[in-house]
């Protein structure tokens, strides 16, 4: 079975510092990997994902991950922290055609200060 | 761009009451999504469907849960009879078959059974 293991539900950056959210995933086949974003009130916006090509992929708003199949990771970093980019987390896993339900995992809540 | 259009934005109930909610998925997406997401379990896969036919209904309480596709551009979910702890934000999301592909939510019903 699929799984996603998101490390620490709440982090908090200075405006302007480094964003690093932890994504660890489990799967018996190799799997696609998703970033979701969700602000208030809202539903979840695709911020990227992983489909098999290329192991660095990038997002929007500046965001990016790397696969590493070794690691079975799936981090997200964005350079330099906005106070726009205060809002939810979720990492997900899929299958394949055939089992391409997301599997999400607990959420980040990402907390910027000014 | 292109939506997933959910109603009711917002719903209050008295238990025992009936609940429909509604979704409208991009046109052509041919998978549908319905996933609940409450503090406690976070988001869970309820059922999905594809070419409106349903493939996982594994995640839904089959005692009062039911979702059904009618055409190609409404799906449906509905609870009865509810009970307060159905309270939750219920999201639908369409995309193309294919994990791949990624998918698109709609912003969700807020469901409050009292």
């Amino acid at each position: 079975a699929q799984s996603v293991t998101q490390l620490g539900s709440h982090v908090s950056v200075s405006e302007g510092a480094l964003v690093l959210l932890r994504c660890n995933y489990s799967s018996s086949v190799p799997p696609y990997l998703f970033w979701y974003v969700q602000y208030p009130n809202q539903g979840l916006q695709l911020l990227l994902k992983y489909t098999s090509a290329a192991t660095l992929v990038k997002g929007i708003n500046g965001f990016e991950a790397e696969f590493k199949k070794s690691e079975t990771s799936f981090h997200l970093t964005k350079p330099s922290a906005h106070m726009s980019d205060a809002a939810e987390y979720f990492c997900a896993v899929s299958e394949d055609f055939g089992n391409e339900k997301l599997t999400f995992g607990t959420g980040t809540r990402l907390t910027i200060i000014p | 761009d292109a939506r997933v259009t959910q109603t009711p934005r917002d719903k209050v109930t008295e238990m025992g009451q009936e609940v429909t909610m509604r979704c409208q998925p991009i046109l052509g997406h041919n998978t549908v999504f319905w996933y609940r997401q409450t503090m406690m379990q976070g988001l869970e896969l309820l059922a999905y469907f594809r070419n409106r036919a349903p493939l996982d209904d594994s995640g839904m309480p089959k005692d009062r849960f039911s979702a059904e596709m009618p055409d190609a551009t409404l799906a449906t979910l509905k609870i009865q009879p509810s009970e307060p702890r159905d309270s939750a934000v219920y999201f639908c999301a369409s995309g193309f078959g294919g994990a791949n592909y990624g998918y698109t939510f709609g912003s969700g019903t807020r469901l409050t059974v009292v």
